[in-house]
């Protein structure tokens, strides 16, 4: 079944150590997403890329950083985590941009 | 950005119940989906809904962009403890706007 495969599905990390989450996706889709979701809240956007081309939101913080290697893959690098980073980050995935997007199961992200 | 807000807050209901929530925005968008968020996992997209005034099914749920394209609307029938869950509107446009969500639980 074609899907989104996030990586680990829980990570925990101390403050301020660096840490990379991944995703991936078999859907072959050109735009992949990665969001960061609060309890009780919805998902917010961070960044995301239409092929090669990245694109951040305003409000995203400069701790949060992406990379996209390949069509398949792509990674989420918080440079610098704080307690406030803690949360589920979500990468999700669509053919174009302005079309359904579908999400992976999500990796939470404990910071000590 | 787009405010997208969704009601009700949270629903009890007890199993074979019918469900209703909705959707409104102050912004008009070509294309309105909705999820089923289950706890600890990623949203699992239920409806996508891509002309005004359709109304689409997908077994028990059936969703419609409404004709002014600014609100949707989700029903749920015949209610099953599996129903259980966090379901969010989302608004697209080139990005995905989230609504506020309506936290559903089921009464066996």
């Amino acid at each position: 079944d074609a899907m989104v495969i996030q990586n680990p599905r829980y990570q925990v990390t101390q403050f301020g150590k660096p840490v990379t989450l991944s995703c991936s996706q078999t859907l072959n889709h050109n735009v992949m997403y990665w969001y960061q979701q609060k309890s009780s809240q919805a998902p917010k956007l961070l960044f995301h890329y239409y092929d090669k081309d990245f694109n951040n939101e305003a409000d995203t913080p400069d701790n949060f950083q992406s990379r996209r290697p390949n069509t398949s893959f792509c990674f989420l690098d918080i440079r610098s985590p704080g307690l406030g980073d803690a949360a589920m980050y979500l990468c999700a995935t669509s053919r174009t941009t302005g079309r359904g997007q579908f999400f992976g199961p999500g990796t939470r992200l404990t910071v000590l | 950005g787009q405010q997208l807000n969704q009601s009700p807050q949270s629903m009890f209901i007890q199993e074979g119940e019918d469900v209703s929530m909705n959707c409104t925005s102050s912004s008009i968008f070509n294309t309105w989906l909705w999820y089923k968020q289950d706890p600890g996992e990623g949203p699992v997209l239920l409806i996508a809904l891509y002309k005004a005034g359709e109304l689409t099914s997908n077994g028990r749920l059936t969703a419609q962009f409404g004709i002014t394209r600014k609100d949707s609307f989700l029903n749920i029938s015949a209610s099953i403890p599996s129903d259980v869950g966090i379901y969010f509107c989302a608004g697209l446009t080139n990005n995905l706007f989230f609504g506020t969500g309506t936290r559903l639980t089921v009464i066996p």
